[in-house]
Formats: C-alpha cells, sequence, structure tokens
C-alpha cells in the first residue's frame, strides 16, 4: 500500500543546532513529494515540495529537502534551528497520477532557546 | 489569515445529535477538501470536491455528509457520531486539483469532541 512514513515523532533541540527530520514514502512510480509545517495553533502551510529537476529544493525560513530516489526518502534539513522553527512538520506524497495527498504522522519539532 | 476559513473551531456533540461543520474559501479556488486529523496518526482525506462535484469519498461512514452547493463552500453534516470520531477535521482548497500544483491550502479546522 502507498504510504508515507516519518520516523521521528517527537525531536528536541537547541537553538542553532542543526535539523534533519526523515520522510520515506513506499511507491515505485512517479512522485511529488511536500513538506507542510503547523505551527502552535495555526494552520497547516506548505514549506516546500518537489515536482521534477533539482533534488535539492528549497523552501522558506531556510528550510531545504533532498529527494533521494534510490532511497525513496525526502528528508527536510535546516542547517541552524530557531526557537520559532518549534512546530509540526509532515511530509507528504502524490504517488503517479492520483490527485490525493498521503500524509506522514508528522514530527513534533520543539527548539529550545 | 489563511483564507480558508472553518466554522465552528470547537463543538461538543452528543451521539444522537445533528451538527454541521462549514468551510469557506475566499481563494477563487476550484476543489474543497475534508481531511480528518486524529492524534498520532496521518491526516486521513475524506472527501474531495472538484467544480462542486464530488471526486471522491474515501471510504468515509455514511454518518458524515459533505455538501458542496458551490466551489467557495463546503460542508459536513455530522449525525450519529461515535466517540471514535472525535478529531480535528481540516478543510483545504486548491486551485485546480491536487495533481496540478500540488499545494494545498488548510483552514484552522474544527475540533470536534463527540461524548
Amino acid at each position: 500500500a502507498q504510504s508515507v512514513s516519518q520516523h521521528n515523532h517527537h525531536v528536541i533541540l537547541s537553538e542553532a543546532a542543526s535539523l534533519e527530520l526523515g520522510c520515506n514514502y513506499s511507491y515505485g512510480g512517479t512522485v511529488n513529494l511536500f513538506w507542510y509545517v503547523q505551527y502552535p495553533g495555526q494552520h497547516l502551510q506548505l514549506l516546500l515540495k518537489y515536482f521534477s529537476g533539482d533534488p535539492l529544493v528549497k523552501g522558506i525560513k531556510g528550510f531545504e529537502a533532498e529527494f533521494i530516489k534510490s532511497k525513496f526518502s525526502f528528508n527536510l534539513r535546516k542547517p541552524s534551528v530557531q526557537w520559532s522553527d518549534t512546530a509540526e512538520y509532515f511530509c507528504a506524497a502524490r504517488m503517479d497520477s492520483s490527485y490525493k495527498l498521503i500524509f506522514g504522522s508528522g514530527t513534533r519539532l520543539l527548539v529550545r532557546p | 489569515e489563511t483564507g480558508v476559513t472553518q466554522t465552528p473551531r470547537h463543538l461538543v456533540m452528543g451521539m444522537t445529535n445533528k451538527k454541521s461543520l462549514k468551510c469557506e474559501q475566499h481563494l477563487g479556488h476550484n476543489a474543497m477538501y475534508w481531511y480528518k486529523q486524529s492524534a498520532k496518526k496521518p491526516l486521513e482525506l475524506m472527501f474531495v470536491y472538484n467544480f462542486k462535484e464530488q471526486t471522491e469519498n474515501n471510504s468515509v461512514p455514511s454518518r458524515f455528509s459533505p455538501e458542496c452547493p458551490n466551489s467557495s463552500h463546503l460542508f459536513l453534516h455530522l449525525h450519529t457520531l461515535q466517540p471514535e470520531d472525535s478529531a480535528l477535521y481540516l478543510c483545504a482548497s486548491s486551485q485546480d486539483r491536487v495533481e496540478i500544483t500540488g499545494e494545498l491550502f488548510f483552514g484552522e479546522g474544527s475540533r470536534l469532541t463527540v461524548l
């Protein structure tokens, strides 16, 4: 079955630490990949997306993600986190021609000042 | 401001009640969606409407009944729910079907508690 896995449910970092959140999908065909973020008390919003081309995608607020097809992964990274990055992060995938976005279960990030 | 407004933000209902959730988008989008967000579970797609036509019902129980009178409004009618239906219900919209742009715009959600 098509699925998206986020292995870390909770991550705690200190400010200025580097961040990498894992995301894997299970599908061998064409995929479009997304990271959404939900700040406390706010709505889900798009952080970045990959459709095609350069597998290293840059998003808002200094985030980037790398699509590695051989590993079925789309990990989210940020070299130096800030307290304001405290949020829940969701990886999502659209597989082949489907209009469904399949979401992972989310990773809660807490950044300590 | 997300451009997608959901009301009510919080709802408590008994299992025999009938209530409705409302979603309105001010973005001129053509597709609207209902998602269910439960604790520690992935977001679950419930329904998709494209140009007011339902294009997806993701095996949702009939106690949830969607209605899309126009491209800007989406309702979720609730009837004889179960306690396990307690969750955050998210409405989203997109310019076209998600396979074109990929981006969904979400509302802040309606937190439903079924007693």
